[in-house]
């Protein structure tokens, strides 16, 4: 079956720690996506790709930095300059070719502060 | 600046009757719009979505209608099913402003009745 896997589901990190989220798509997707959800509030973009070695800051990449060095792959580190990381993670993916593809998600990982 | 607005928090309606989700934008240059549902703890679930060109789109039970005019979307569910109970999420997109850059609305949580 193809999808979205983020991994972990529920994520703890410690003051001052850098942590990583997982995504990996086998849609054969080319553009990657993260975003974050807080409570109440709709889901905000934090950094996106469209091609391998290539990615875009989208509206609230401070504290945050990613990498795509396979088309598959998409992880996200939070690092310790994210003053305030509690969140729901979302990973989506997409097509590119042609217009108005809509972008597919993953299940989401949980990051709490300890 | 929330460029996606859905004013209605929640909404209950009765099993077999019709929901009408709402979504306000104020954006002119948003071409391209979407629905997600959304059930806790998963990642949203792409619905249905509409190009600006057209006003109506259908799939099954799910209609959006676009009101370019007013900057007002809407999703009419017919008839509610209790597995509509979720929350609903109205996202937009602008091409000129780079593809995949969704901006998405705070959710309507959808409650259906028996």
């Amino acid at each position: 079956d193809g999808g979205i896997t983020q991994s972990p589901k529920y994520l703890f990190r410690k003051e001052g720690q850098n942590v990583t989220l997982s995504c990996e798509q086998n849609l054969n997707h080319d553009a990657m996506y993260w975003y974050r959800q807080d409570p109440g509030q709709g889901l905000r973009l934090i950094y996106y790709s469209q091609i391998v070695n290539d990615f875009q800051k989208g509206d609230i990449a401070e504290g945050y930095s990613v990498s795509r060095e396979k088309k598959e792959s998409f992880p996200l580190t939070v690092t310790s300059a994210q003053k305030n990381p509690t969140a729901f993670y979302l990973c989506a993916s997409s097509l590119i070719q042609g217009s108005n593809q809509p972008q597919h998600f993953g299940d989401g990982t949980r990051l709490s502060i300890l | 600046d929330q460029q996606v607005k859905q004013n209605s928090p929640s909404l209950s309606v009765q099993e077999g009757r019709i929901s009408i989700l709402n979504c306000d934008y104020t954006n002119s240059m948003f071409d391209y719009f979407l629905w997600y549902k959304k059930y806790p703890a998963e990642g949203p679930t792409f619905l249905i979505s509409i190009s600006s060109i057209k006003d109506k789109n259908e799939d099954g039970r799910f209609t959006v209608f676009l009101n370019k005019s007013a900057k007002h979307l809407s999703l009419h569910i017919v008839p509610s099913q209790p597995g509509d109970s979720a929350v609903y999420f109205c996202a937009a997109s602008a091409a000129l402003s780079g593809w995949g850059k969704l901006q998405f609305g705070a959710g309507t949580q959808v409650v259906v009745t028996p």
